[in-house]
């Protein structure tokens, strides 16, 4: 089976842009997680998704969303980007959300 | 709130030593406990731990949780090289919601 995939996996930006990031999970899982890590904060929840449903979020403003298609695959977008947003973003996929999740290789946003 | 604390922050170990990596939480809605090694990107699984008292083992690997006292721990026998990585654990807070603490880098030198 093809693990997880993200694209893209480097990204460089600049203050007040927007970026979309995309992941595709592992054949057959149908929940998408998202996550930001930083060296000072780890991996912080950012929402995830199951059959196109947002079921949960984490406490991180507005400028962040995401969605899910009817594939499973999943985009996370982040509005008038700052500095503060410079981190790997990682997705993770698991069948029901309640086990073991896969992660992918993560996109790295720079913020400049 | 929920939170999960690891402990130490970071470990430097020679070849051979065994170490022990620590993992306490406080969630309202505990479901399960996982481990993860990250070593330059993603974070590869390692265990899921949902009952107290029962051990997980994989090779030189091991963890154990403790739901009375809310925490767990990951063994790693004779380590390697090879084992130098941050290790991440992360708890399944029932919402489809994981909480993952900051992580122990770990390095072991030759």
């Amino acid at each position: 089976k093809a693990g997880v995939t993200q694209t893209p996996r480097y990204l460089i930006k600049t203050r007040g842009q927007q970026v979309t990031l995309s992941c595709s999970p592992i054949s057959g899982h149908r929940s998408v997680s998202w996550y930001q890590q930083t060296p000072g904060q780890g991996l912080q929840f950012l929402f995830e998704y199951f059959s196109e449903t947002q079921r949960n979020k984490g406490n991180f403003p507005g400028r962040f969303s995401g969605r899910q298609f009817s594939n499973s695959r999943s985009e996370m977008n982040v509005s008038t980007l700052e500095l503060g947003d410079s981190a790997l973003y990682l997705c993770a996929s698991s069948l029901e959300g309640l086990g073991e999740q896969f992660f992918g290789p993560g996109t790295r946003l720079t913020v400049l | 709130e929920d939170k999960v604390v690891q402990s130490p922050l970071s470990l430097v170990v020679h070849e051979g030593d065994t170490v022990t990596l620590n993992c306490s939480y406080e969630v309202t809605n505990f479901r399960s406990l996982l481990w993860y090694k990250q070593e330059k990107k993603a974070p590869t699984f390692l265990f899921m731990l949902t009952s107290s008292g029962i051990e997980k083992k994989s090779g030189r690997l091991s963890s154990i949780l403790d739901k009375k006292e809310l925490f767990s721990i990951l063994n790693i026998t004779a380590t390697q090289t090879g084992d130098s990585a941050v290790y991440l654990c992360a708890v399944n807070a029932g919402t489809y919601k994981y909480i993952f603490g900051t992580g122990t880098r770990l390095k072991v030198l030759a």
